[in-house]
């Protein structure tokens, strides 16, 4: 249980352009889903968390119109990267928590942004 | 705000030897998870330890939660190559959902 799917794995985009990312939970319903940003050999920095049915929350330096966040359902958030630069080109992770207490948070595989 | 220190952040080993990465946070923390990721992977839930001194085990895998509830270990014995990977603690945001990870230890072993 808990699974959480993400799409697309990778992508390429040239600059200017605009991208979605979608995650879903596929066996559970999440009011909540994380997403992160990770550049090569570094860790996991959370950028915003998505709330459904409410406005996501952007951690300090995020901004909120560059990463568009919607959580219209209860298995289904997407993130949308506006007006991409290379410097946007990271590996962007989304997550929920897992089911029961003790279960951690389950991680999407991924999505590899690249933009040139 | 809140950080989470991990070292080292790289260890080179031989396969058969013990590994041990640390987890050092500022804040106390009400429970800390241990996360490990594969090369171009995403990452896995480990564990959970919510208890001041709890250990707990998963076969050759020894978790550690401080007696102060700020910092944490993790300790592999008799290392195999399976166990490559970057192990990351992550403790909760304080105030608020989400985690804030450590910079991980990258585990890179020798045959």
């Amino acid at each position: 249980g808990a699974v959480v799917s993400q799409h697309p794995s990778w992508v390429i985009c040239k600059s200017g352009t605009s991208v979605k990312i979608e995650c879903r939970s596929l066996d559970f319903q999440a009011t909540t889903m994380f997403w992160y940003r990770q550049f090569p050999k570094q860790s996991l920095m959370l950028m915003a968390t998505s709330n459904e049915g409410s406005k996501a929350t952007y951690e300090q330096g995020v901004e909120k119109d560059k990463f568009l966040i919607n959580h219209a359902s209860l298995t289904l958030s997407t993130l949308t990267v506006t007006s991409a630069h290379p410097e946007d080109s990271s590996f962007y992770i989304c997550s929920a928590r897992g089911v029961g207490v003790q279960r951690g948070y389950t991680f999407g595989s991924g999505t590899r942004l690249t933009v040139v | 705000g809140q950080q989470v220190m991990q070292i080292p952040q790289y260890q080179h080993v031989q396969e058969g030897e013990d590994f041990t990465t640390y987890c050092n946070s500022s804040t106390t923390l009400s429970n800390i998870q241990w996360y490990k990721q594969r090369p171009g992977g995403h990452p896995v839930f480990l564990i959970q330890l919510v208890k001041s001194g709890e250990v707990k085990k998963q076969k050759r895998l020894t978790f550690q939660f401080g007696e102060a509830k700020k910092n944490s270990s993790l300790h592999i014995t008799a290392t195999q190559t399976t166990d490559v990977g970057t192990y990351f603690c992550a403790g909760p945001k304080g105030g608020a959902d989400g985690l804030t990870f450590g910079k991980g230890t990258h585990l890179i072993i020798q045959p």
